[in-house]
């Protein structure tokens, strides 16, 4: 059972290229997101998809634009990169049902980008 | 002014000691708290998750919820070096897709 797994796990980008970081989960989840994770500023929410089919907005939106593919698969696009989206992004997922439990998170290993 | 707000460290204790991890929050609509877990250059994953007031116990670990106060802890009994991580806490609201606010993490050295 692989969980959540995001590629790729380290990228250098120049200034103004795209991108695009894959994410893929195999345990039957509604909802997956994706944050970013800098020094000092936890994790934010960029982007959430609550179920197949629906994506909205986070916290920091601005420079990003995702894609659910389909039940398994959250994509996360960088079109024009800027040095200010170095970051760590993390994909998660997590089944949003009636239990606790159902809310907790799953993340993958992460995305350790840097733009120069 | 963040929704949640977590104790900064970082933490240095010596193996054997209990350690106390808080964070307090702004908004009462919260309902669902989490502890994750960070190992160095890893993923976060989660270490427990409490519903209501109270304690929840796990091994080691206790969660304790006040929703009066609006305060989260977490207690790590008899502390080992392999607990060395960052901890972050989280919060949920069960009407909000499942989007959850991170505190911003605390980083935990536990020496031998």
């Amino acid at each position: 059972n692989a969980g959540v797994t995001q590629t790729p796990k380290f990228q250098v980008l120049k200034t103004g290229q795209s991108m695009t970081l894959q994410c893929a989960q195999d345990m039957n989840h509604n909802s997956m997101y994706w944050y970013r994770q800098d020094p000092g500023m936890g994790l934010r929410l960029i982007y959430y998809s609550a179920s197949e089919g629906t994506t909205d907005k986070g916290e920091v939106p601005n420079g990003y634009n995702v894609s659910r593919l389909n039940k398994r698969e959250f994509s996360l696009r960088l079109e024009s990169a800027a040095p200010s989206q170095t970051s760590v992004y993390f994909c998660a997922s997590t089944d949003t049902g009636t239990a606790p439990s159902d809310y907790g998170y799953t993340f993958g290993s992460g995305t350790r980008l840097t733009v120069v | 002014q963040k929704e949640v707000e977590q104790d900064p460290g970082p933490l240095s204790v010596p193996e054997g000691a209990i350690v106390s991890l808080n964070c307090t929050y702004s908004n009462s609509a919260f309902q669902y708290f989490m502890w994750y877990r960070q190992y160095s250059r890893k993923g976060p994953e989660l270490l427990m998750y409490t519903y209501s007031s109270g304690n929840k116990e796990d091994g080691r670990f206790t969660a304790q919820v006040d929703k009066s106060s609006k305060y989260i802890s977490l207690f790590i009994r008899d502390s080992q070096p392999s607990d060395s991580a960052t901890y972050l806490c989280a919060m949920t609201r069960n009407t909000n897709a499942g989007k959850s606010t991170f505190g911003d993490g605390t980083t935990l050295t536990v020496k031998p």
